[in-house]
């Protein structure tokens, strides 16, 4: 079945920076990558997601990019701000369900 | 909005008890999905449902079961709860869409098995 694996597991920037979270998936059959935030005592919400036709897509100053031949998928976060420290997880659709890697602690600092 | 409530937010129970999480959602929602949070462990799949009293095994279904009696309403169960179960539990549920699929999360209900 499907294994994603998610670096680094925490990860501390100052406000401003650029933050990147880097996934690998292993079942080439995969074609949907979504990332999800979960602030700190809240639910996992979608804050972008990617098919396997598209490399890139941004939404503001959330971007992600995907490479099927590597099998591996990145976020990138532009001029954090401290709202965005959060746990993020990226996940991978195969074999008919989402499997999510083990989630990135961003702590931006002010 | 999508609204996706758990029963309860936190549960204190003994080893052995039956457990009942119970999960709704009010958008009419075809799929709906049992995950199990640790710290370190991400979200792992205990069980999913594509339709009325269907159910899959996720990854880690051992020492529960699933129901799903009605399209709005799925629930986990523990037979005989154990200490390994304290975890935090998300429900979540998601329309019937090949390309986007995304899921919508409960607030969560945190188990602990003392």
């Amino acid at each position: 079945g499907e294994n994603v694996e998610q670096h680094p597991s925490t990860l501390s920037v100052q406000e401003g920076d650029s933050a990147v979270i880097k996934c690998t998936y292993s079942d080439s059959a995969s074609n949907y990558f979504p990332w999800y935030k979960q602030e700190l005592g809240k639910r996992p919400q979608l804050i972008i997601d990617i098919r396997s036709n598209v490399g890139e897509k941004k939404d503001q100053r959330i971007a992600v990019t995907l490479n099927k031949t590597a099998k591996h998928f990145s976020l990138h976060i532009t001029e954090t701000q401290p709202e965005d420290s959060a746990v993020y997880f990226c996940a991978a659709f195969g074999s008919e369900k989402l499997v999510f890697g083990k989630g990135t602690k961003l702590t931006v600092n002010p | 909005d999508v609204k996706v409530t758990q029963s309860s937010r936190y549960l204190v129970k003994r080893t052995g008890e039956k457990v009942f999480l119970e999960c709704v959602q009010d958008m009419d929602h075809e799929n709906m999905f049992w995950y199990r949070q640790d710290p370190g462990l991400g979200l792992r799949l205990i069980y999913f449902s594509y339709d009325v009293k269907m159910k899959e095994k996720g990854d880690i279904p051992e020492g529960y079961s699933v129901s799903r009696e009605k399209k709005e309403r799925f629930s986990l169960i523990l037979e005989s709860a154990s200490t390994n179960q304290t975890s935090m539990y998300l429900c979540a549920s998601s329309p019937p869409r090949v390309l986007r699929r995304e899921l919508f999360f409960g607030e969560g209900s945190r188990l602990t098995v003392l």
